[in-house]
């Protein structure tokens, strides 16, 4: 089975912090994701990578900036949060050519004060 | 900016009954359509989906309905059981990068 793991499950940070949300996965998939999911708003793509060192801006990147320095691990940074970015973070992984299947992590809910 | 609308919001069905969910998309361009569940504490995970060149999908009590002139595509859950009860999200694009509807909260009833 596909594991995808974010290592923070919770996290409470203040205004203007800098804070790293970090995933790894362990089948070698190409593609990597960042969404946020909120409420009625479902999920929204931030980042995306389809490559080691390559990324690319999803719907609401503003705020954000990724990282992707080796195959298994996609970090997303805030480099200053603030409190509209209080969300659920997802991580997934995925969406080969054969069968476009999305494995997510569980995620990481971040609250900025 | 392309959306997917997903309706209804939330959704309580009694035991044994049908759910239905509902969602529609713009761009004509999307290839793949999948559902995704997602129970409390957990990351959502693919349920079932379905390629334009079919009307219709079932897996078990599961069922997409695909109306490719209306951009329009359903889940029907037969025989809605209490261990159904999740969030659904539809989504549309093409493999490697998704648009995701908004969200159905499903409670079924004893």
């Amino acid at each position: 089975d596909v594991k995808v793991t974010q290592s923070s499950r919770y996290l409470v940070k203040r205004t203007g912090e800098k804070v790293f949300l970090e995933c790894v996965q362990d089948m070698d998939h190409e593609n990597m994701f960042w969404y946020r999911q909120d409420p009625g708003l479902g999920l929204r793509l931030i980042y995306f990578s389809y490559d080691v060192k390559m990324k690319e801006k999803g719907d609401i990147p503003e705020g954000y900036s990724v990282s992707r320095e080796k195959k298994e691990r996609f970090s997303l940074i805030l480099e200053s949060a603030s409190t509209n970015q209080t969300s659920m973070y997802l991580c997934a992984t995925g969406g080969g050519a054969n069968t476009g299947e999305l494995f997510f992590g569980e995620g990481s809910r971040l609250t900025v004060l | 900016q392309q959306q997917v609308k997903q309706s209804p919001q939330s959704l309580i069905v009694q035991k044994g009954g049908i759910s239905i969910i509902n969602c529609a998309y713009e761009n004509t361009a999307f290839d793949y359509f999948p559902w995704y569940q997602q129970f409390p504490g957990k990351g959502p995970a693919l349920l079932i989906a379905i390629r334009p060149d079919v009307s219709e999908k079932k897996e078990g009590r599961f069922t997409i309905s695909f109306n490719k002139s209306a951009k329009q595509f359903s889940l029907h859950i037969m025989d809605s059981q209490p261990g159904d009860s999740a969030t659904y999200f539809c989504s549309s694009g093409n493999t490697g990068k998704l648009i995701f509807g908004q969200g159905t909260t499903l409670q079924v009833k004893p």
